[in-house]
């Protein structure tokens, strides 16, 4: 099993919806949780992160960590052809990073 | 500005013949890693360095060196490249202040090894 499973996608949706992505954490030990956006060739960025529990939000964007069922969230709202990218979810301690293998979206005009 | 700059963008080498790929940071962080990045396994981390003379294996070291004589740079080596390790090839920074939670990437280093 994989620390951190994330379905690959591609996800499509139109412009305007509310985009859901999500991980699964198997690292107890691990109390941050990051969401990264990579566009094409270019390094991640990071757009947010969140210590154990609970939701963070970022303007569109919102954070949501459920440490009982070791599950991570990134909701998107109001979605733009801007946010087309593939999202990156990771889970660290400190030093050692364990990132999901991505999502890719694609938000239609 | 602050960056992460990795050189060189593209490279294709062929088997056996050694290859160093640089990796400069200008925001003063302790920590550094070198990530590599495949289809459908993501980023797995090789090295990373707490700080200078500081290193330790991440998830996938076989077959890479990684020196930290300078804050500022983190090469990595790969004395005899293989097939295996054509990959897209990502360095990170970020300061242990923020846990490391912050993570700036250079823009890539695409490898083939031939």
């Amino acid at each position: 099993q994989k620390e951190v499973e994330q379905d690959p996608g591609p996800l499509s949706v139109p412009e305007g919806a509310i985009v859901s992505l999500n991980c699964t954490y198997s690292n107890s030990a691990f109390q941050y949780f990051m969401w990264y956006r990579q566009y094409s060739r270019k390094g991640p960025e990071l757009l947010m992160y969140t210590y154990s529990s609970g939701n963070k939000e970022d303007g569109r964007f919102t954070a949501q960590v459920d440490k009982s069922s070791k599950y991570i969230s990134l909701f998107i709202r109001d979605s733009q052809p801007s946010d087309s990218a593939t999202y990156l979810c990771a889970n660290t301690g400190g030093f050692k990073t364990i990132f999901g293998a991505g999502t890719r979206l694609f938000v239609k005009a | 500005e602050a960056q992460v700059t990795q050189n060189p963008r593209y490279l294709i080498t062929v088997t056996g013949k050694k290859l160093t790929v640089t990796c400069s940071q200008n925001m003063n962080h302790e920590y550094m890693s070198w990530y590599r990045q495949d289809p459908g396994l993501g980023l797995r981390q090789i090295y990373y360095s707490m700080n200078v003379e500081v290193t330790d294996k991440g998830d996938v070291p076989e077959g890479y060196k990684v020196s930290r004589k300078e804050k500022r740079n983190f090469p990595l080596i790969l004395e005899s490249p293989s097939p295996n390790q054509t990959s897209l090839y990502f360095c990170a920074s970020s300061s242990p202040r923020t846990m490391n939670t912050e993570a700036f990437f250079g823009q890539g280093t695409r490898l083939t090894v031939v």
